[in-house]
């Protein structure tokens, strides 16, 4: 099984709301993943945790805030977005990083900021 | 400055063609290979990864791997108008860092019923 579950599906939020995205999977993967896509272009790298501890920061703004809880949770906490950060998010996970895995991704979370 | 390039498109086939699917990258120690199928509005789906130079194929789909050229492509046989999407082609890079996969910009295919 390669599932990797997100909620919510749909988000709408203001400027000045708080909200969360969440992310689960149940394959025992060590790595797990947070990318942006928008219309037209590849996803865009934001965080990466390995085996529950942060890796990665694209130099992503810090009204987004990553947290694992645990191997097979993942959060991305939104704060005071601006409505550029409307796009999908996609969750991903693979058995390990360093770039040789395959990576699952989630069905998204489609994020509009008002 | 990992780059990977693929051809926009879009591409346009008819039903029960051959669709050929180009990729090639810049860094030489690259390693892995996959593609990915993304239907509009929904999420990038990993349809197949390749390692060794060669051939890989699994149903209607071949992979095939040419590292000293610095090419991978995609082959889907007997297309289906289901096989329009946009293909995304990612390359992962070993090294100190070295985290993530570098994705092409993708190549939309339309199957022409």
């Amino acid at each position: 099984d390669t599932e990797v579950t997100q909620t919510p599906k749909h988000l709408v939020m203001g400027m000045t709301n708080k909200k969360s995205l969440k992310c689960e999977q149940h394959m025992g993967h060590r790595a797990m993943y947070w990318y942006k896509q928008k219309a037209k272009k590849p996803p865009e790298l934001m965080f990466v945790y390995s085996y529950e501890k942060l890796s990665i920061n694209e130099s992503v703004p810090s009204r987004f805030s990553p947290e694992c809880p645990n191997s097979s949770l993942l959060n991305l906490h939104l704060h005071a977005l601006q409505p550029e950060d409307s796009a999908l998010y996609l969750c991903a996970s693979s058995q390990g990083t360093g770039g040789l895995y395959e990576q699952y991704f989630g069905p998204g979370t489609r994020l509009t900021v008002t | 400055q990992k780059e990977v390039e693929q051809n926009s498109g879009p591409l346009s086939v008819p039903e029960g063609a051959i669709a050929s699917l180009n990729c090639t990258y810049s860094d030489r120690v690259s390693q892995s290979f996959f593609w990915y199928r993304q239907y509009s509005g929904k999420s990038p789906e990993l349809i197949m990864s390749i390692y060794s130079n060669g051939d890989k194929e699994d149903g209607r789909f071949t992979a095939q791997l040419n590292k000293a050229s610095q090419y991978v492509s995609l082959l889907i046989r007997d297309s289906q108008p289901s096989d329009s999407a946009t293909y995304l082609c990612a390359v992962g890079t070993p090294g100190a860092g070295s985290y993530q996969l570098t994705f092409g910009k993708g190549t939309k295919l339309s199957v022409i019923p």
